[in-house]
């Protein structure tokens, strides 16, 4: 079955540097979604991606999907300590499933 | 404007019990899909309903079963509960042309 992989596990940063989580599909998706839990919480909708090779932002966020639609990654730029939390990416395939990675675990140091 | 609401927010459980768990989804969605986490895990997919029927299942056995009600609203129900069912269980729902999810806060579930 479809298989969604994240990495890093974890990321520690201090503020103001920048992070990236990237996501890869073991098959071709036909979307993706990016997700922000933070701790003790439930994941909250940050974006979709469709289209090949997409790039959106919001603020400092910036989410690309991959030319083969199999990849994506999310960068913050000048994290702040707002941002801790874990980011997952999920992915929609022919069927109506999302399939969640594992999820990178962001903490800031201030 | 109401997201999604989960009852309870807590159980604790015996193994061998049954479970059910209650989800209302956000106004204007009738998709609804369940997902089991498992601490410091991605959610898994658990079962997706629609127009009250069983739309998609993940990898869980049939201990795993669900309701959709014509208001749009969900059980997930789990027979004959194991250690290893204790989880978060997330309810997300969505509108009929698949957007992102909007989750509810959990229903955080201990067996013992």
């Amino acid at each position: 079955g479809q298989q969604v992989m994240q990495i890093p596990q974890y990321q520690h940063v201090q503020e103001g540097e920048d992070f990236t989580t990237y996501c890869n599909s073991s098959t071709t998706l036909s979307n993706i979604q990016w997700y922000k839990q933070r701790p003790g919480g439930h994941p909250v909708f940050l974006i979709q991606l469709v289209k090949s090779g997409e790039v959106k932002k919001q603020k400092r966020l910036t989410f690309q999907f991959g030319e083969a639609k199999k990849n994506s990654s999310l960068h913050i730029t000048a994290t702040q300590t707002t941002d801790v939390g874990t980011y997952f990416c999920a992915g929609g395939g022919s069927n109506y499933k999302l399939t969640f990675g594992k999820g990178t675990l962001l903490t800031v140091n201030p | 404007d109401a997201g999604v609401t989960q009852s309870p927010t807590h159980l604790i459980k015996t193994r061998g019990q049954q479970v059910t768990l209650r989800c209302s989804p956000k106004s204007g969605h009738d998709t609804v899909s369940w997902y089991q986490q498992a601490l410091g895990q991605g959610p898994q997919f658990i079962f997706q309903y629609y127009e009250e029927e069983e739309r998609q299942r993940g990898n869980f056995p049939d201990r795993f079963s669900g309701h959709q009600f014509p208001n749009y609203s969900s059980e997930l129900n789990v027979n004959a509960l194991l250690l290893g069912d204790s989880a978060l269980y997330l309810c997300a729902s969505s509108p009929r042309v698949a957007y992102g999810y909007t989750f509810g806060s959990g229903t955080r579930l201990t067996v013992v």
